[in-house]
């Protein structure tokens, strides 16, 4: 089944605590990419990734880290959390926008929802 | 700048119709996507309007008008399974999505 999987679904840590939230896809994207859905904002794109070793900075990179070493894997690293990061995160994953193979749709992971106390 | 705009809310009836506004401003344009969110769960694909018109996916019909900047997604014959948010989201030059705060649609019986 083509999906795309993140980890973990739910967690609560505390300021400054360094985390990392997994994603992984199985469909050979090259394009990855990393949101936050906060209420009334709507999705804000935090790195994408046209492809491996490949990121760039989205809306709101203060603060994250991200990494391409692989095809299927792109983590989002946060290494001192604060609370103004307590959000809905959510990776996504689509063939290469305006390449060859693009399907005009993103494919979403389940999202991971960060409390930071 | 770039901007999106969409109501924040929407309620309609069981069995209806609906139709949801969505305006756009980019720095150059590829096309324009809807997406459905339930409370949540992630976004999951309805449409891609790129060229002027309308397209229609059985209960779900999408319209795009690029000289006007502005696309809107018509919902038919209502299901309280339609209970959810509507993203609008339109893709500029640099294949970037520009995303829409998105619609909450509340069906009543």
């Amino acid at each position: 089944e083509a999906q795309v999987t993140q980890n973990p679904r739910y967690l609560i840590t505390v300021t400054g605590k360094k985390l990392t939230v997994t994603c992984s896809q199985n469909m050979n994207h090259e394009y990855m990419s990393w949101y936050r859905q906060d209420p009334g904002l709507g999705l804000r794109q935090i790195y994408y990734s046209m492809n491996v070793e490949v990121t760039d900075k989205g809306d709101v990179p203060e603060g994250y880290k991200v990494s391409r070493k692989e095809k299927r894997n792109f983590p989002l690293i946060l290494e001192s959390p604060s609370p103004n990061q307590t959000s809905l995160y959510f990776c996504a994953s689509s063939a290469t926008p305006g390449g060859t193979g693009f399907t005009y749709e993103q494919y979403f992971g389940p999202g991971t929802r960060l409390t930071v106390t | 700048g770039q901007n999106i705009d969409q109501p924040t809310e929407m309620t309609a009836t069981e069995g209806a119709i609906v139709q949801i506004n969505c305006t756009y401003q980019t720095s150059g344009f590829n096309g324009l996507f809807w997406y459905q969110q339930h409370a949540g769960e992630a976004p999951t694909f309805l449409s891609y309007n790129v060229l002027d018109g309308l397209e229609e996916k059985g209960r779900f019909s999408s319209f795009l008008s690029r000289s006007k900047g502005y696309s809107y997604l018509l919902l038919k014959e209502l299901q309280m399974k339609d209970s959810a948010s509507y993203l609008c989201a339109a893709m500029d030059s640099n294949y970037q999505l520009i995303w829409g705060a998105g619609t909450k649609l509340i069906i009543k019986p």
